[in-house]
């Protein structure tokens, strides 16, 4: 089973156009963190959100986690060619929080922005 | 430039050799881990570090051996692996003390590993 779901999986949109990435989970975390990976390279930390209702903005990405904490959004506005990658959300292993290091990842969003 | 390098870039093994992928950052972090991405699966967490010790094994086949001679170098020395392991290999580090920063994790660019 897996923790966190992404949806969706696959996304393709025009250049300008806005969309909106999720990470839900039955589970509740302390905190979630978002990267995007780009071909042949290793996935790149955007922000992590820690606080229930906590909206982050970076330039046109928007990330939002929920009240509860148990799921998070990211949204990006006038989306480009650049923003193409894997969006991946992650969060510390629920059971585990006082190991401290342990992240549990989702399958990601495949977005492809074409020009 | 996330300050997280790791070589090779690429490899090419047959099931019989021995070969090892190295993991070196310069951010001063404190843990250090090892994962896999295969297609279609969601990042696997095989090795974790923490000072230098070995804190996390995620059932991990012996095949894969992990070395950790200091806090900057991460190696996984690889034996009589088998096809279903390639994939990517992915080195990332964090801070080692602060529970909320040993979250954010800084990844390498990976090893693209081929078995054949």
């Amino acid at each position: 089973t897996q923790l966190l779901e992404q949806s969706p999986q696959f996304l393709s949109i025009q250049e300008g156009e806005n969309l909106t990435v999720y990470c839900n989970s039955s589970s509740v975390f302390s905190s979630l963190q978002w990267y995007r990976q780009e071909p042949g390279e290793g996935p790149v930390l955007l922000v992590t959100v820690v606080t229930g209702g906590e909206v982050k903005k970076l330039k046109r990405l928007t990330f939002q986690f929920g009240d509860a904490r148990k799921d998070s959004s990211l949204h990006i506005t006038a989306a480009q060619p650049g923003d193409t990658g894997l969006y991946l959300c992650a969060g510390p292993f629920p059971s585990k929080e006082t190991s401290g290091s342990r992240l549990t990842f989702g399958e990601g969003t495949q977005l492809t922005v074409n020009p | 430039e996330t300050g997280v390098t790791q070589t090779p870039r690429h490899l090419v093994m047959g099931m019989t050799n021995k070969k090892s992928l190295k993991c070196e950052q310069h951010l001063g972090h404190n843990a250090m881990y090892w994962y896999k991405q295969s297609a279609k699966k969601p990042l696997e967490l095989m090795f974790v570090y923490n000072f230098k010790e070995q804190t996390e094994n995620n059932s991990v086949p012996s095949r894969f051996s992990p070395e950790c001679p200091n806090s900057s170098h991460l190696f996984l020395h690889l034996h009589t692996l088998q096809p279903e392991d390639s994939a990517l290999y992915l080195c990332a580090s964090s801070q080692g003390e602060d529970q909320r920063l040993s979250y954010e994790q800084y990844f390498g660019p990976g090893t693209r590993l081929t078995v054949t």
